[in-house]
């Protein structure tokens, strides 16, 4: 199976914008939840779509945003872009069968520069 | 919320030596613990995982224990080579828990030659 793509790789914006980022999970997953990784914060969980559904949300502000299409794609958005969102963003996808104990697989991650 | 606690930050080995890494989590509903690899540059990757009715698992030079009790879990790499160098990062989740990895800060292991 294809693993899990992300599109762009990489990405430079300047403070005010906005911006779309996409994930593609691996065939069959429903799941996809989306990460943002920071020298200083690490590894933060930012929300999970399953079946077009936010699951589950992290402690983000309103200006990050996603969406679940009917194939599982899923796509960030963030508005209003800020110095401070700055990092490499990754996703992850899973099968998602709540009580199972789902493998999350990451993909290459698309570094986001906020200038 | 789950609020995981890693340590050491960074780790300098002997090639050969043995590496521990130690996590402590809060959340006592939490009964799932992988750990994820990240070499510079590339993506996590799952490495071993622990389930919370299992207190020991080995995988050839990799070992992962947990001690539901003290809340706290402990990655154990055994005869270390270069290509271990890496940062790694412990998690934790509940299987109910709709996929919600809570990440520790990491630690970056550096193998010494």
């Amino acid at each position: 199976k294809a693993g899990v793509t992300q599109t762009p790789r990489y990405l430079i914006k300047t403070r005010g914008q906005q911006v779309t980022l996409s994930c593609s999970p691996i065939s069959g997953h429903r799941s996809v939840s989306w990460y943002q990784q920071t020298p200083g914060q690490g590894l933060q969980f930012l929300f999970e779509y399953f079946s077009e559904t936010q699951r589950n949300k992290g402690n983000f502000p309103g200006r990050f945003s996603g969406r679940q299409f009917s194939n599982s794609r899923s796509e960030m958005n963030v508005s209003t872009l800020e110095l401070g969102d700055s990092a490499l963003y990754l996703c992850a996808s899973s099968p998602g069968d709540w009580g199972a104990y789902n493998e999350q697989f990451f993909g290459p991650g698309t570094r986001l520069t906020v200038l | 919320g789950e609020n995981v606690e890693q340590h050491p930050s960074t780790l300098s080995v002997q090639e050969g030596d043995s590496a521990v890494i130690k996590c402590t989590y809060s959340d006592s509903a939490s009964n799932y613990f992988p750990w994820y690899k990240q070499e510079l540059g590339k993506r996590p990757q799952l490495i071993i995982d622990i389930r919370s009715n299992v207190g020991e698992k080995k995988d050839q030079r990799i070992a992962v224990t947990l001690n539901k009790t003290a809340k706290h879990f402990s990655l154990h790499i055994t005869e270390t080579q270069p290509e271990d160098s890496a940062v790694y990062f412990c998690a934790a989740i509940s299987n109910f828990g709709n996929e919600k990895l809570t990440f520790g800060t990491g630690t970056r292991l550096t193998i010494i030659p």
